[in-house]
């Protein structure tokens, strides 16, 4: 498996209540990106960077920040989280942008929003 | 904007039977590609299809990319308890730089 970590891997916070989830990736590739995973609706993106302080919106990117400072870590910020935040959040990588090359993903991150 | 619908949602099979998803984009893609998630797992790369029409097969598992580049399909034959895990494809539209996943389907194989 790529050199890819999330933390935490759970989190159960409450309603209003900000929330950040780290990326951290050991393999130097250039872009990474966010996604939520809820049944039904797949893998949605949320925001996606492709490079250093160099990001972009996905699909569902309200409620969400993201911060890039560093190569290796991508930051995912709920300035405060809603119940309808609840779900797994997966971190991907890859090094050669989305039309050519596969996207490795993290572990995940179950987040629960009381 | 881009959709990417898969069908079906769910396929309960014999061990031994084949199964097929079918994948269909409302737009153009400049490739498709597929991914594997087991339960509980992180999503898996399986292949990546470019061109009009083609066709590639790992081992029991036969990829295809439309003619028209707005659909692709996975086969599996002969499926195995190892295949159980919900599969994805992921489409690029021209132009854009993410990726759009379809809702997936998930394989239950019976042994």
């Amino acid at each position: 498996d790529a050199g890819i970590t999330q933390s935490p891997r759970h989190k159960v916070t409450e309603t209003g209540t900000p929330v950040t989830l780290r990326c951290h990736q050991t393999e130097n590739h250039r872009y990474m990106y966010w996604y939520r995973q809820d049944p039904g609706h797949g893998l949605r993106l949320i925001h996606y960077s492709y490079g250093v302080k160099d990001t972009d919106k996905g699909e569902v990117s309200d409620g969400y920040s993201v911060s890039r400072s560093k190569t290796e870590d991508f930051l995912l910020t709920l300035e405060s989280a809603t119940s309808s935040q609840t779900s797994v959040y997966f971190c991907a990588i890859n090094d050669r942008g989305p039309s050519s090359y596969e996207q490795y993903f993290g572990p995940g991150t179950r987040l629960t929003v009381t | 904007g881009q959709q990417v619908m898969q069908i079906p949602q769910y396929q309960h099979v014999q061990e031994g039977e084949d199964f097929t998803t079918y994948c269909n984009s409302s737009t153009t893609l400049s490739n498709i590609q597929w991914y594997k998630q087991r339960p509980g797992g992180h999503p898996v790369f399986l292949i990546q299809l470019v061109k009009s029409g083609e066709v590639k097969k790992q081992k029991r598992l036969t990829f295809q990319f439309g003619e028209a580049k707005k659909n692709s399909s996975l086969h599996i034959t002969a499926t195995q308890t190892t295949d159980v895990g919900t599969y994805f494809c992921a489409g690029q539209d021209t132009g854009r730089r993410a990726l759009t996943f379809g809702s997936g389907t998930r394989l239950q194989v019976q042994p």
